[in-house]
């Protein structure tokens, strides 16, 4: 079956302390894994996709990464408006009519 | 931003009522999805649609069913709406579905649904 998870479920950093938020998967073949943002009462917004092991992408202080169990989603120097939740989700070979997402990372960076 | 608009944006209403969602997109895009959003379980797929009268069931479909009329309006309607379906409720678009490799989704605003 099909799975993401991510972890942590919270996190709290100080403006300027860089961290990684994690997303792992369970799939059957991957055709593509997608970041989201998602502000509070707002539609998820989308980041990044990316496509295979090794692959990097990259926009203003978020850099997401990829291998063949987990992304990666590196934050450099937060700041309080990169605060939001943060959601990963894969599309597989076998089923790409559909995207499964994660619970996501609320992530809150203090002034 | 995608030209997606959810109504109502706020509903609340009683157990054993039918409630009716709608997604109207002015994007002209092949592919709707409802998606249902609570804390802990992320975005769970409760239906979708690939084209006018053609829809599919998400990993959440029960208790839900959908209608695809016209290209730009995705129905999603609880017939017999219950507590556990109290929920927020996102609509989103795509252009070529999973056919595409760099497809992404765009979402509406979600619907806030309270069923008491």
């Amino acid at each position: 079956e099909d799975q993401v998870t991510q972890s942590p479920e919270a996190l709290r950093l100080q403006e300027g302390e860089s961290s990684s938020l994690n997303c792992s998967y369970t799939v059957s073949g991957l055709r593509g894994l997608f970041w989201y943002r998602q502000d509070p009462g707002k539609g998820p917004e989308f980041l990044f996709t990316l496509y295979s092991a090794g692959e990097e992408k990259e926009k203003e202080r978020l850099k997401a990464t990829l291998t063949k169990k987990e992304s990666f989603l590196h934050i450099t120097a937060p700041k309080p408006e990169d605060s939001a939740t943060y959601l990963c989700a894969v599309q597989a070979e076998t089923s790409y009519d559909k995207v499964i997402f994660g619970p996501g990372t609320s992530l809150s960076v203090i002034p | 931003d995608a030209g997606i608009t959810q109504s109502p944006r706020h509903k609340v209403t009683e157990t054993g009522t039918p409630v009716t969602l709608r997604c109207h997109q002015t994007e002209n895009h092949r592919y709707m999805y409802w998606y249902r959003q609570d804390p802990g379980h992320g975005l769970r797929l409760i239906h979708y649609s690939y084209g006018v009268k053609d829809t599919d069931k998400g990993e959440v479909s029960d208790g839900y069913s959908v209608s695809r009329s016209k290209t730009e309006d995705f129905l999603l309607t609880l017939e017999s709406a219950t507590s556990s379906q109290t929920s927020v409720y996102f609509c989103a678009i795509s252009p070529q579905g999973g056919a595409s490799t760099n497809e992404k989704l765009f979402f509406g605003s979600g619907t806030q649904l309270s069923v008491l």
